[in-house]
Formats: C-alpha cells, structure tokens, sequence
C-alpha cells in the first residue's frame, strides 16, 4: 500500500521567513495530494491540494509543488506569521475506489515573533 | 464543503466498557472514513464505512474492538469495545464531498481517555 514519508517532524522559524515541508509518497498511482493544518485540540483543515496533472500551484503565501517523477511533494509557506504556527500533514491518495487518504506524520511548525 | 457533527467530543471511561462515537454529515456521502489520532501523532484510517455494506478495516483494525454502523447515506457510528488505557486517543470521522480525491472534511473529533 501507499506510504508517506514527512520531513522534517518539527521546524522553527522567525517571523517573515520561508518555511518548506517535504514529503515522498510510495504509490505512482496516487494522483491527489492534500495539504492539512491543525491547530492544537482542532481538527484537521485543508489548505491546499493539487493532482498529479500539475507540477505547481499557488495560493497567496501557500504553494505546493510536485515532482511526478521523484514521486515527493512540498509545501512552501512564504513570510510567515505566527498564526502558521501548527502541525501540517501532507496526504496521498488515488482518485478511484475506496483507497484511503494516506497521511504523513506531521510536521509541527513553529514561527517565532 | 460539509458540516459534520460528530460527538461526544470527550469523554473518559473506564478499561472494560464501550463507547459509541456517533458523525452526522449534513449531505449523503457514499463513504464514511474513521481516523485515530493517536497524542502528538498523524491520522490512521480505522475502516471505511459504505452505506448498505460492511465497513472495511485497514491492517491491525478489527471489527470486534471497532464496530462500526452506517445506517443511512448521513450517519454512521464507531463503537470502541472492551476499552483499555491504549485505546485513549482522539477518534476522527471524515467525508469526501464529490469522491475520492476531493477534499477531505473531519468532524471536530473525540477526545477519549480510558482510565
């Protein structure tokens, strides 16, 4: 079955930095692949995504990208606040059947005032 | 998206009883997923629940210890059975909204401590 790798487990940054998380995934044929924050004692919510049909998306501070090939994916948070301050999880899964959404281990993000 | 409301949001029991987690989902969804969250660690899928069949567990999760009910196409339950203190853990029930490979949406999850 599909696994993901999650990297680093904790990062701590300053204020206004970039912060990267990596993750590598088993399985060519996952195609979608999620990104979750959670806040502590709040459940997971999604803060950006994207399929296997594309190598890069963005939104405002956020962006992921995709390399197919390698079979790993990264999130990219850009000036970052201390609101980003949370545990991130990347996913994977397949777009057909009853395949699950498969997680990393997390990573838990720091920004420091 | 999804409203999804899941409950109890805590509670502490004792090793040996059951606890039923009840999620209502206010749209009809095909399946209904079951997470652990175990303290400081990721989410692990418990079982799928497909209205109208059996669930389905991933590898070390059995129906014995998580029986799981999916009456209808906006409901469904887990039961955590004969609790012990390692069975303490946040449960999570999530839908799809538009199949597989959209996003994702959890309930605000369960937060259980076996004493």
């Amino acid at each position: 079955g599909e696994n993901v790798e999650q990297h680093p487990s904790t990062l701590s940054v300053q204020e206004g930095d970039s912060a990267v998380i990596k993750c590598t995934y088993s399985d060519s044929a996952s195609n979608y692949f999620p990104w979750y924050k959670q806040e502590l004692g709040k459940r997971p919510q999604l803060i950006i995504d994207i399929r296997s049909n594309v190598g890069e998306k963005k939104d405002q501070r956020i962006a992921v990208t995709l390399n197919k090939t390698a079979k790993h994916f990264s999130l990219h948070i850009t000036e970052t606040q201390p609101e980003d301050s949370a545990v991130y999880f990347c996913a994977a899964s397949k777009n057909s059947g009853n395949t699950p959404l498969v997680f990393g281990k997390g990573t838990r993000l720091s920004v420091i005032a | 998206s999804a409203v999804i409301s899941q409950k109890p949001s805590r509670d502490i029991c004792q090793r040996g009883t059951s606890l039923t987690i009840q999620c209502q989902v206010d749209s009809q969804v095909t399946m209904m997923f079951w997470y652990r969250q175990q303290p400081g660690q990721s989410l692990t899928l418990i079982a799928t629940a497909n209205q109208g069949s059996e669930a389905t567990y991933e590898s070390g999760f059995v129906i014995d210890k998580f029986p799981i009910s999916r009456p209808n196409l906006t409901f469904s339950t887990l039961t955590v059975s004969n609790m012990s203190p390692e069975d303490s853990s946040i449960y999570l029930c999530s839908v799809e909204i538009g199949g597989r490979g959209t996003e994702a949406f959890f309930g605000q999850g369960t937060r259980l401590t076996v004493v």
